[in-house]
């Protein structure tokens, strides 16, 4: 079982531009979270995908927006680049379902650095 | 979520056990206690969780008190390779949303 898998590991992009990332959840599982972590900071959750719709979202702009496939892999898009979206970027992925009762699994991330 | 509050920081001599407190004093009935840890650089991992009764799993212990405003997660023998920062969350609404507070930093030394 590979986990969960995120894809670039590192990025280097300018300001302003636009940036995908990628994530391959765990075999199995349907539910995909994404999340920011600035340097120094706990994760902040960004948004869920669930049946190929976002499910829920945290504080962000529209400037971050994501997508889920068919085969439950998700992508996280941001728009117009600021300094301030340099981080880490985590993809987390849980077993079916939606209740309390649910572990995450997370993958290594995407460092993000905006220049 | 629920608020947690965790100390900042602890250490703990490597071999012996680590004891983590948290504090959920506003936990509903239905809600789980998790606990994750992120070691540096790297995406956080799962630990435990529980509901109201003590858990155990290979990597570690949770008791809950009885009242089950707080909880502590204990691991037997820590190893340098338990340094991490670990984050005490109780999800509300689902548990695949998860708020991350400050967490405790756990330093194991020799």
């Amino acid at each position: 079982d590979a986990g969960v898998t995120q894809s670039p590991t590192h990025l280097i992009k300018t300001r302003g531009q636009q940036v995908t990332l990628r994530c391959s959840p765990k075999s199995g599982h349907d539910t995909v979270s994404w999340y920011q972590q600035a340097l120094g900071q706990g994760p902040q959750f960004i948004f869920q995908y669930y049946e190929e719709e976002e499910r829920q979202r945290g504080n962000f702009p529209d400037r971050f927006s994501g997508h889920q496939f068919p085969n439950y892999s998700s992508e996280l898009n941001v728009n117009a680049l600021l300094l301030g979206d340099s981080a880490l970027y985590l993809c987390a992925s849980s077993v079916p379902g939606q209740g309390l009762d649910t572990e995450a699994f997370f993958g290594q991330g995407t460092r993000l650095t905006v220049v | 979520d629920a608020k947690t509050t965790q100390p900042p920081s602890m250490d703990c001599a490597e071999g012996r056990a680590a004891n983590l407190p948290c504090n959920h004093s506003t936990i509903s009935g239905n809600e789980y206690v998790y606990w994750y840890r992120q070691i540096h650089s790297q995406g956080p991992q799962y630990i435990i969780h529980g509901l109201k009764n003590n858990e155990t799993n290979e990597m570690a212990s949770l008791i809950i008190t009885e009242d089950r405003k707080s909880s502590t997660l204990i691991l037997p023998h820590a190893t340098l390779r338990d340094t991490a920062v670990y984050y005490c969350i109780v999800p509300r609404g689902t548990a695949s949303k998860l708020t991350f507070g400050t967490g405790t930093r756990l330093q194991v030394t020799l």
